[in-house]
């Protein structure tokens, strides 16, 4: 039972345009949300988070938001960058204090020159 | 600063055989993290030391799976009679102790690739 899903295993775009990566989950205890970025012989790497208090948090190119009564997030970038292409996961914590991180299968992004 | 480093990176073993799997955190950090990642699935939860340790081990699929901290730092993984479908990247990541009220970020290592023919 996934309780984070991310439907598209794959999304190409054009350098310069938008990429929107979506994410949805099941889980009404998840209250603190993050996006991990990983390369190809890498672990993930932290990108962007957002609080269930927040419906937008913004780090310069990213973008993350969350509509809770839909339980859905997106990662939004822009402009995209050749160096953006890897695999995306979105990722939940449920409660202040929790440790174990819940993932979704991950958006490979390809962005093309 | 150096990140979270895992040793080897890559392993290949034959079934039924015993593998150990290690993990150094970032110095510093009290909390350590041990995930699986199958082929095509997102990293899953395996076990959480708070120092020496195990918080929370609810995540090993089995009683061959065994992680170890005796110092509160290095952490290794320990795989009994080695099946196929144990094959996997297994991650290691490690973070900073915020308490209770807040989340932490947790800073993966790259993983070891283990094989198991």
């Amino acid at each position: 039972d996934q309780q984070v899903k991310q439907n598209s295993p794959s999304l190409s775009v054009q350098e310069g345009r938008i990429s929107i990566l979506n994410c949805d989950y099941t889980n009404s205890m998840f209250d603190y949300f993050l996006w991990y970025k990983k390369y190809p012989a890498e672990g993930p790497t932290f990108l962007i988070s957002i609080s269930s208090i927040k419906d937008k948090n913004e780090d310069g190119r990213f973008t993350v938001f969350l509509n809770k009564s839909a339980k859905h997030l997106s990662l939004h970038i822009v402009p995209s960058q050749p160096g953006d292409s890897a695999v995306y996961f979105c990722a939940a914590y449920s409660g202040a204090g929790s440790y174990q991180l819940t993932f979704g299968k991950g958006t490979k992004l390809s962005v093309i020159p | 600063g150096a990140g979270v480093s895992q040793t080897p990176s890559n392993k290949v073993t034959e079934k039924g055989k015993y593998v150990e799997l290690r993990c150094d955190p970032i110095s510093g950090h009290t909390a350590l993290y041990w995930y699986r990642q199958s082929l095509g699935q997102g990293p899953e939860f395996l076990i959480y030391f708070q120092g020496t340790g195990a918080a929370d081990d609810s995540g090993l699929p089995n009683d061959r799976f065994f992680a170890v901290r005796p110092e509160g730092s290095v952490s290794t993984l320990k795989i009994q009679r080695t099946e196929r479908g144990d094959s996997a990247v297994y991650l290691c990541a490690s973070s900073a102790y915020l308490g209770t009220a807040k989340h932490n970020e947790q800073f993966f290592g790259p993983g070891t690739r283990l094989t198991v023919l």
